[in-house]
C-alpha cells in the first residue's frame, strides 16, 4: 500500500516551453500533496503544499505564477513548470499524505527535468 | 538554528555490521514526529521508520530502530546487520504541530548522510 507514482520520470524541453508532472496516489486518498526540489548532492526543499480542491500554499521565494500547482482530486495533483529555464532544471519530487490518521508522507519517484 | 541537523556527511560501514546515522533536531512543539528515509541513486524517497513524539517506545521496523532521546531532543537511525542494499542517502525529517487541525504539514528535512555498505 501507499504506492505515490510521477509521471513522466524524465523530460527533456527547450527553454520557454511548458512542463506538466502528475503525481497520483494509486491506493489510497491523499488530502495534502506536496511538492519538492532537489538540486544534485542536496536536501529536499519544500515548494508548496497543495490540498484537494483549494488553492496551493506556496513557500517564500516559489513563484506560484512559475509553479502551477492544482489539486483537482483526492487522488492526483499536478505541477506545471511555465516557460522553463535551464535554472529550472532539477529533480522534482511529490509527496502525498493520507486522509485520515496517518502522518507519515508517501513520496512518488520523482521527475528529472532538464531545460535545454 | 537549523531544525534537523545531520552531521555525518557519509558514513561507511561493512557488511553484517551495524550503524547509526545521526539526526538532532530543535523544536518548541510539543507534539511533532520524526520520520527517516533512505534515497537511493534511482532518486526515490523510501519511507523507513516514524517515531512521534509522546510515543514512549522507541520504534522499530524490521532491521531499522530508531533510539529516541527526547531530553536530548535526537533522533538516530540504527540500521542492523548492514547489506549492501543500504548504500544510499538517508535523510531524517521533522513535521512539527502534530495532531492539530491545520497545522503544519510540512516537513523539515536534514542534509542527509551517504552510506557505503563495504564487503
Amino acid at each position: 500500500g501507499a504506492v505515490v507514482s510521477q509521471h513522466p520520470s524524465w523530460v527533456i524541453c527547450k527553454s520557454g516551453t511548458s512542463v506538466k508532472i502528475e503525481c497520483r496516489s494509486l491506493d489510497f486518498q491523499a488530502t495534502t500533496m506536496f511538492w519538492y526540489r532537489q538540486f544534485p548532492k542536496q536536501s529536499l526543499m519544500l515548494m508548496a503544499t497543495s490540498n484537494e480542491g483549494s488553492k496551493a500554499t506556496y513557500e517564500q521565494g516559489v513563484e506560484k505564477d512559475k509553479f502551477l500547482i492544482n489539486h483537482a482530486s483526492l487522488t492526483l495533483s499536478t505541477l506545471t513548470v511555465t516557460s522553463a529555464h535551464p535554472e529550472d532544471s532539477s529533480f522534482y519530487i511529490c509527496s502525498a499524505r493520507a486522509l485520515l490518521g496517518q502522518e507519515t508522507q508517501y513520496f512518488g519517484p520523482g521527475t528529472r527535468l532538464l531545460v535545454l | 538554528a537549523q531544525k534537523i541537523t545531520q552531521t555525518q556527511p557519509g558514513m561507511f560501514v561493512q557488511e553484517k555490521e551495524a550503524v547509526t546515522l545521526d539526526c538532532t533536531y530543535d523544536t518548541s512543539d510539543q507534539s511533532y514526529g520524526l520520520f527517516w528515509y533512505k534515497q537511493p541513486s534511482s532518486g526515490e524517497m523510501i519511507f523507513l521508520i516514524y517515531q512521534g513524539s509522546y510515543d514512549e517506545q522507541n520504534a522499530t521496523e524490521g532491521r531499522y530502530s530508531l533510539n529516541f532521546q527526547k531530553a536530548r531532543k535526537s533522533a538516530n537511525l540504527v540500521i542492523s546487520a548492514s547489506q549492501l542494499g543500504d548504500s544510499a542517502m538517508y535523510f531524517c525529517a521533522m513535521r512539527e504541530a502534530l495532531y492539530i487541525t491545520g497545522g503544519g504539514n510540512k516537513l523539515t528535512f536534514g542534509t542527509g548522510t551517504q552510506l557505503k555498505v563495504e564487503l
